[in-house]
Order: structure tokens, then sequence, then C-alpha cells
């Protein structure tokens, strides 16, 4: 069965702390991405990766760090500081870049992060 | 990188078709439009793209007019199940993102 799977769904964190939000793909799926969702908001990219050990800054990325070791993983880390932390956060991924191609966008169940 | 603009929201009964308009008048000739929506409190769903034709699939329709500067999603027989954010993204001219704006709510009436 493939697709992308978030966990955990809801996450708590103590502020200061950094939390780690896992996203794996078994679609095999060159592109993987994280955006940030707030209420009431549309999504904002945090950080995308088009293969493995490569990765770039999205519209907001500061306060935030991810990893592409391995293909089907693309972990995000929220650091303490990122000053506002609260919010839904989602993962997807993509065939990848094909020439002038786009291809559509999988999307994970999101992770809802509360930090107080 | 071209920006879409959609309504806030709408209303659709049951068993009618919604049609949700997108406008994107600096679309590139390269760029795509695509659909996505979203249920409360899950990932987007993928729903539709096209580049200039006409599209159709299992979920909905799309018409893209000749001039490529708006477009309609057109869900032929809205259920309730239908009710979520909808958003209209144009490609990015560069790399492979997704721009998602605040998209149109809708909200299938019984």
């Amino acid at each position: 069965d493939g697709g992308i799977t978030q966990s955990p769904k809801y996450l708590f964190r103590k502020e200061g702390q950094n939390v780690t939000l896992s996203c794996e793909q078994n679609l095999n799926h060159d592109a993987m991405y994280w955006y940030r969702q707030d209420p009431g908001q549309g999504l904002r990219l945090i950080y995308y990766s088009q293969i493995v050990n490569d990765f770039q800054k999205g519209d907001i990325a500061e306060g935030y760090s991810v990893s592409r070791e391995k293909k089907e993983s693309f972990p995000l880390t929220v650091t303490s500081a990122q000053k506002n932390p609260t919010a839904f956060y989602l993962c997807a991924s993509s065939i990848g870049l094909r020439g002038a191609r786009t291809y559509e966008q999988y999307f994970g169940p999101g992770t809802r992060l509360t930090v107080t | 990188d071209a920006k879409t603009t959609q309504p806030t929201s709408m209303d659709c009964a049951e068993g009618r078709a919604a049609n949700l308009p997108c406008n994107h008048s600096t679309i590139s000739g390269n760029e795509y439009v695509y659909w996505y929506r979203q249920i409360h409190s899950q990932g987007p769903q993928y729903i539709i793209h096209g580049l200039k034709n006409n599209e159709t699939n299992e979920m909905a329709s799309l018409i893209i007019t000749e001039d490529r500067k708006s477009s309609t999603l057109i869900l032929p027989h809205a259920t309730l199940r239908d009710t979520a954010v909808y958003y209209c993204i144009v490609r990015a001219r560069t790399g492979n993102q997704f721009y998602f704006g605040t998209g149109t709510s809708l909200t299938v009436i019984p």
C-alpha cells in the first residue's frame, strides 16, 4: 500500500525544545517537501529536496532544519529558534523534476505540533 | 511566479455541479494549472491539472480559457464529502515548488 506517512499525528512540546517530525514515503519519489499551515491560511514551503543528500530552503526556512540521507525519508526538525512553532506540518512528495514538466505532489496526513 | 485569485468561499447544493473559478492572468506559457483540495485537518489531495486543453478525470473537469488567464474546476455532482478548501495553483517557473494560497472554501449544502 503506497503512500506518505507522517508521525505522530499530534505532538506536544515545551518551549525551548527541539522536535523532529517524521516523513516517510514508499512511492519511489525523488522529491520531497515540507509545508507549514497556520489556521485559516494556505500552505507555506519550509524546505524541499529534489534528490538524496540535497535540499533547498523554501520561503520560511528560518528555525527549521532537514536532512535527506535516504530517498524514502525527509525528517524536519523544529528548533528552539523557531519563534512560532505551533502549526500543522505537511510533508509531500513528487516524482521530481523531469524537464519542464512538473508532477503533482502527494501529501501525508500531517502532524499538528503544539508548543507551550 | 504567476499568482492566482480565487473567491474566498462558495456554496453548492448537493447533487448540483460546483463551478470553482480561478484567475491567473500572469501565467507563463509553460506553466501548468493545478487543483488540489483539503478536507479539514487532512493533507491536500491532488484533483487535476492542465496546460491549455480542457481536462477530465474521475473526480472533476478543468476548463481553461483560450488565453489561459483563468480556469474553472467543475465537480459535476457535488456531494457532502466534497466540502473542502479548493486550491488553484500555478507551477513555479523554477524548481518544482507549488505555491498554495488561501483557496476557496466550498460548502456543499444538503
